[in-house]
């Protein structure tokens, strides 16, 4: 079972910040928060991971709260090709050979 | 560019017959694959486990002998959906972690139908 809460849907306009919320209450100590998106009829993407540290690279930044029950992923400023759904998921490890349990997701719409 | 490579992409097969589903390591070896179905506005679904030289590990409901898995070297898995019917008719991901990277790769997807 996915170990995540996510809002089912959320609109952002062009060019703005997309917030994207993740509950992960039940979270361990050595789990890892991983984000992924799906833009339709295609394969998941990697985004970006944290442990407790908030995370930056190219593509978004990772909010990480204080107690790792919660996070949030940024992205600084949506394109249309940002319109996906995005998948928050915990990992217990950073072993290769774990699973990856998704969850529903949120389904970002990115508006012009 | 792609790391894992899906083929074919799409496929039409009538009710009856079987589809086989190819997933490629690109540039890497990858000793385990995992094979999902994913349904219309739903999520990913984990069906299976593939082991490199070993029995695939399935996860609870999902029928081996319907769904067979290969992963006969270091760099492919096959799904073959056997005997397929309508009901199978779905988008079939297949994905492989990289050694020394923490993320997984996705395969870009086969889009099953079945009439």
């Amino acid at each position: 079972d996915a170990k995540t809460t996510q809002p089912p849907s959320m609109d952002c306009a062009e060019g703005r910040a997309a917030n994207l919320p993740c509950n992960h209450s039940t979270i361990s100590g050595n789990e890892y928060v991983y984000w992924y998106r799906q833009i339709h009829s295609q394969g998941p993407q990697y985004i970006i991971h944290g442990l407790k540290n908030n995370e930056t690279n190219e593509m978004a930044s990772l909010i990480i709260t204080e107690d790792r029950k919660s996070s949030t992923l940024i992205l600084p400023h949506a394109t249309l090709r940002d319109t996906a759904v995005y998948y928050c998921i915990v990992r217990v490890s950073l072993n290769r050979d774990d699973k990856i349990i998704f969850g529903k997701g949120t389904r970002l719409h990115i508006l012009p | 560019g792609a790391v894992v490579s899906q083929h074919p992409s799409r496929v039409i097969c009538k009710s009856g017959t079987s589809v086989k589903i190819e997933c490629r390591s690109l540039d890497f070896q990858a000793t385990t694959m995992f094979w999902y179905r994913q349904f219309p506005k739903q999520s990913l679904m984990l069906m299976a486990t593939s082991n490199e030289g070993s029995k695939a590990t399935y996860e609870q409901g999902v029928e081996k002998d319907k769904f067979l898995i290969n992963h006969a070297s270091l760099t492919l898995s096959t799904l073959t959906v056997t005997s397929a019917h309508p009901e199978d008719s779905s988008f079939y991901i297949c994905s492989a972690p990289r050694g020394g990277l923490t993320e997984a790769f996705f395969g870009q997807g086969t889009r099953l139908t079945v009439v």
